[in-house]
């Protein structure tokens, strides 16, 4: 069973253009996050959720709206799609409440932007 | 905010030498330090972390040790072989035990780890 899984894996898209990034989590964790990766391989976090509600948003463009409609579920869409937009993104989850548990990664989204 | 800083960004060992990276950060109130191994094309994982109550941790091949007062952990792999060959990252975080979700990790900035065979 996939822990953390997501949708596309792989995207290819055109600058100007909108789309959608979709993660699921089936480790009954109520936490989840978007990283982004560069490609200088930093790992940085955009936003995160817990129980489906926004904690973390870090100094990103509002191009980017993450929507979470429940917490096994984190979507991240982009609008106006930018050259700076390619990166590999990151879904994560974890189980938070009081101490700090892993964060599972997903598989990882490579977004293209020609 | 908190900022990790991590070295060396490469490291080629020898097959069967130790291999030791090293994280600075600067949040005092960070109290948990993990290590995630990427490899190639695939998700980070973590591989193994240690809270700010706890000086060191080892789990077979590797260890981390961490130096509160001085701000900086370190991951020790022994008998290093063909398969730990990866891009390693330290991160760290804080607990807040009332505001779920913040555990906000900050990475560093990784170290690509080539084992010789």
């Amino acid at each position: 069973d996939t822990a953390v899984s997501q949708t596309p894996k792989y995207l290819v898209t055109q600058m100007g253009n909108d789309k959608s990034i979709k993660c699921e989590q089936n480790l009954g964790h109520d936490t989840m996050y978007w990283y982004k990766q560069d490609s200088k391989k930093f790992l940085k976090i955009m936003f995160s959720y817990n129980n489906k509600e926004l904690i973390i948003n870090e100094t990103v463009p509002n191009r980017f709206s993450p929507k979470s409609p429940d917490k096994a579920h984190l979507n991240l869409h982009i609008n106006s799609l930018e050259l700076g937009d390619s990166a590999v993104y990151f879904c994560a989850s974890s189980q938070s409440g009081g101490s700090i548990y892993e964060q599972y990664f997903g598989p990882g989204t490579r977004l293209t932007v020609t | 905010g908190e900022n990790v800083e991590q070295h060396p960004s490469t490291l080629s060992v020898q097959e069967g030498d130790s291999a030791v990276i090293k994280c600075t950060y600067s949040d005092s109130a960070s109290n948990y330090f993990p290590w995630y191994k990427q490899e190639l094309g695939k998700r980070p994982q973590l591989i193994i972390d240690i809270r700010s109550n706890v000086g060191e941790k080892k789990d077979q091949r590797i260890a981390v040790t961490l130096n509160k007062t001085a701000k900086h952990f370190s991951l020790h792999i022994t008998e290093t072989q063909p398969e730990d060959s990866a891009v390693y990252f330290c991160a760290a975080s804080m607990s807040f035990i009332s505001n779920f979700g913040n555990e906000k990790l900050t990475f560093g900035t990784g170290t690509r780890l080539t084992i010789i065979p």
